[in-house]
């Protein structure tokens, strides 16, 4: 499977703390995104990280990629009660152009 | 800010009927998608669409699927003949090119409930 692994499956935190959720995945990728969805709600892109980057800023989000391990992490600081949301990492591979899903991480902040 | 747009938000559907969800892909973008997610569980890949042809598809896209672009807007997903199994929240994509940048942007979703 190509899919990414997000860890932890669940995560809560109160508001204001930093959240910090991993991804891993198997092959070559051309890139990795995260996104964000609301129970019940469509998938909003976050970020794009390229196989060559290592790390990217967006507002309060952070992402790393180590593609000799295969993993990235996306951190979100002064967490806010509406980050609550779950975080999926998904993956382009290379040569390819669809998304690769990982399980997705629950976040909870809590006010 | 453009976005990709789904239609109908939610359809519940007697089982073995057929099925049409319908996108409106972002309008400069060139390739188009269709996820899924069954409730609870990961976003899953269903198929890719390129120059009017399927690029990529998974496994689950299987015969009684079919995808189609009618005219310079639209983009379908058909269910031919719906199982309880396909109950699921449908996605549309888009994205702009193929390249190491290419941010997939997804709709809000059509829920397709089978009874």
């Amino acid at each position: 499977s190509q899919q990414g692994e997000e860890d932890p499956q669940a995560l809560s935190i109160q508001e204001g703390e930093n959240a910090t959720m991993n991804c891993s995945y198997k092959t070559s990728i051309n890139n990795l995104q995260w996104y964000r969805q609301n129970s019940g709600r469509g998938l909003v892109h976050l970020i794009l990280i390229r196989s060559n980057e290592r790390e990217k800023h967006s507002g309060r989000l952070r992402v790393t990629l180590d593609t000799s391990k295969k993993s990235s992490s996306l951190l979100i600081t002064a967490s806010r009660a509406a980050d609550t949301a779950s975080y999926f990492c998904a993956t382009v591979l290379t040569g390819a152009n669809n998304l690769f899903f990982g399980t997705g991480t629950r976040l909870t902040v809590i006010p | 800010e453009p976005e990709v747009t789904q239609t109908p938000s939610h359809q519940v559907t007697q089982m073995g009927q057929e099925v049409i969800l319908r996108c409106v892909p972002i309008s400069n973008h060139l390739y188009f998608y269709w996820y899924r997610q069954i409730l609870g569980q990961k976003v899953e890949f269903l198929v890719s669409f390129y120059n009017n042809e399927i690029s990529e598809k998974s496994e689950i896209f299987d015969d009684q699927f079919s995808v189609e672009r009618p005219d310079g807007s639209n983009f379908t997903l058909k269910i031919r003949s719906t199982k309880l199994e396909d109950s699921a929240m449908y996605f549309c994509a888009s994205s702009l090119d193929g390249g190491a940048g290419n941010t997939i942007y997804f709709g809000e979703g059509s829920w397709l409930t089978v009874v």
